[in-house]
């Protein structure tokens, strides 16, 4: 693995169903994210993790969790999906999420579709 | 409340110079990004400005005026692989990014 991984690529579930995106980073950063990015809109900040076994709500927290049991592992769950987060998702990561001009990597992103 | 504001499209002859502006209002200031983002790509980082300035950077320059609370990216020498977005983020003062909508870029021959 280098950098950031994302799994799956691409999703379509139907509404009401759990999801559960994998992200995992091989950089050994403390900080990881989760971003939704809409069409017309910048990318909208849904959880973020400062160092491993501390999570935070992001700008869109509603109808996501996260956790972060590890350094290289932040997996995002919808517990019952709904049409409005069909979205791309975008994990990330930066070496410090309390200091300025760390820059974020992302991930190559999940598609996801509710029906 | 936070906003960032930047242009929706620009299009640009290949060879030419290009200038995208951003303008932002935010709780704080604790720098501000540019990332390039190809059509269903993630997301690359192209440069960062914390002090008001010009940072230069091979064809990408970055200027920041804070006073103003603007920057712009300029694209020298514009090539096809430049067709692309191009998203401003600036880093609040929670740390968090707060990003535009982005421009998309349009390079013709």
């Amino acid at each position: 693995i280098a950098g950031i991984t994302q799994a799956p690529t691409s999703q379509i579930l139907a509404a009401g169903r759990r999801m559960t995106l994998r992200c995992t980073q091989d950089m050994r950063h403390n900080a990881m994210y989760w971003y939704r990015q809409d069409l017309g809109l910048g990318l909208r900040l849904i959880h973020y993790s400062n160092t491993a076994g501390t999570t935070g709500k992001g700008e869109v927290p509603d109808g996501y969790s996260v956790s972060r049991a590890n350094t290289d592992d932040f997996p995002l769950t919808l517990a019952s999906a709904v049409p409005s987060q069909t979205s791309v998702y975008f994990c990330a990561s930066s070496d410090s999420g309390l200091a300025g001009g760390n820059e974020q990597f992302f991930g190559p992103g999940t598609r996801l579709t509710v029906l | 409340g936070q906003n960032i504001d930047q242009p929706t499209e620009m299009t640009a002859t290949e060879g030419a110079i290009v200038q995208i502006n951003c303008t932002y209002q935010t709780s704080g200031f604790n720098g501000l990004f540019w990332y390039q983002q190809h059509a269903g790509e993630a997301p690359t980082f192209l440069s960062y400005n914390v002090l008001d300035g010009l940072e230069e950077k091979g064809r990408f320059s970055s200027f920041l005026s804070r006073s103003k609370g603007y920057s712009y990216l300029l694209l020298k020498e514009l090539q096809m692989k430049d067709s692309a977005s191009y998203l401003c983020a600036v880093m609040d003062s929670n740390y968090q990014l707060i990003w535009g909508a982005g421009t998309k870029l349009i390079i013709k021959p």
